[in-house]
């Protein structure tokens, strides 16, 4: 299995409101990342995970809740989003921090 | 057709042309690059990889160059194809082993 997966596709919210998105892989890596994407922009890294451990949160809103419950397994928990919180979510894992990283779908998020 | 990334995000080729991609990366001591591909809706794809004891990289109709004096990358595509179409990132391995983002180019094939 050489993929990373996300779950929902899409996900529609309120301001207050509390989700989670799901990032699953099974290649081993133990390196896994988030990143938020606006149209037309690269993304942008929001946290990174390395042995099931935060090892760097790139000054975000605690708003955004990151959980790595296994080394396989990367949520990301959401409450009480803004309307510009709305963006592309991916997900991404390498074999160790610093390596190549292979890249989910993404999560398409709207906040109304 | 050649893109010089920061100040020509989009790029137009014929099909069949090859295709040149620029990008300016910042930190002097990041010492590994990646090329990624994003097609409509999708999540960034491995496009080829270097390191910074390389300056060149071949892969199946890709090359990627490296001049480390003046910061720059370039990805060329030979006889490019519609299946091209897509942004083209590229991605520097620097402090701490964070990647970070370039702008991105839009390639655009035309048939």
């Amino acid at each position: 299995d050489t993929e990373v997966t996300q779950t929902p596709k899409h996900l529609v919210m309120g301001m207050t409101n509390k989700k989670s998105l799901k990032c699953e892989q099974h290649m081993g890596h133990r390196a896994m990342y988030w990143y938020k994407q606006k149209a037309k922009k690269p993304p942008e890294l929001m946290f990174v995970y390395s042995y099931e451990k935060l090892s760097i949160n790139e000054s975000v809103p605690s708003r955004f809740s990151p959980e790595c419950p296994n080394s396989s397994l990367l949520n990301l928990h959401l409450h009480a989003l803004q309307p510009e919180d709305s963006a592309l979510y991916l997900c991404a894992s390498s074999q160790n921090r610093g390596g190549e990283q292979f890249f989910g779908p993404g999560t398409r998020l709207t906040v109304l | 057709g050649e893109s010089v990334g920061l100040h020509l995000p989009t790029l137009s080729v014929q099909e069949g042309d090859n295709s040149i991609i620029n990008c300016a990366y910042s930190n002097s001591a990041s010492d590994y690059f990646i090329w990624y591909k994003q097609e409509s809706g999708k999540g960034p794809q491995f496009i080829i990889d270097i390191r910074s004891n390389m300056d060149k990289r071949q892969g199946q109709r890709v090359t990627v160059l490296l001049n480390k004096t003046v910061k720059h990358l370039s990805l060329q595509i030979a006889a490019t194809q519609p299946g091209d179409s897509a942004v083209y990132f590229c991605a520097e391995n620097t402090i701490g082993n964070q990647f970070y983002f370039g702008t991105g180019t839009s390639l655009t094939v035309i048939p």
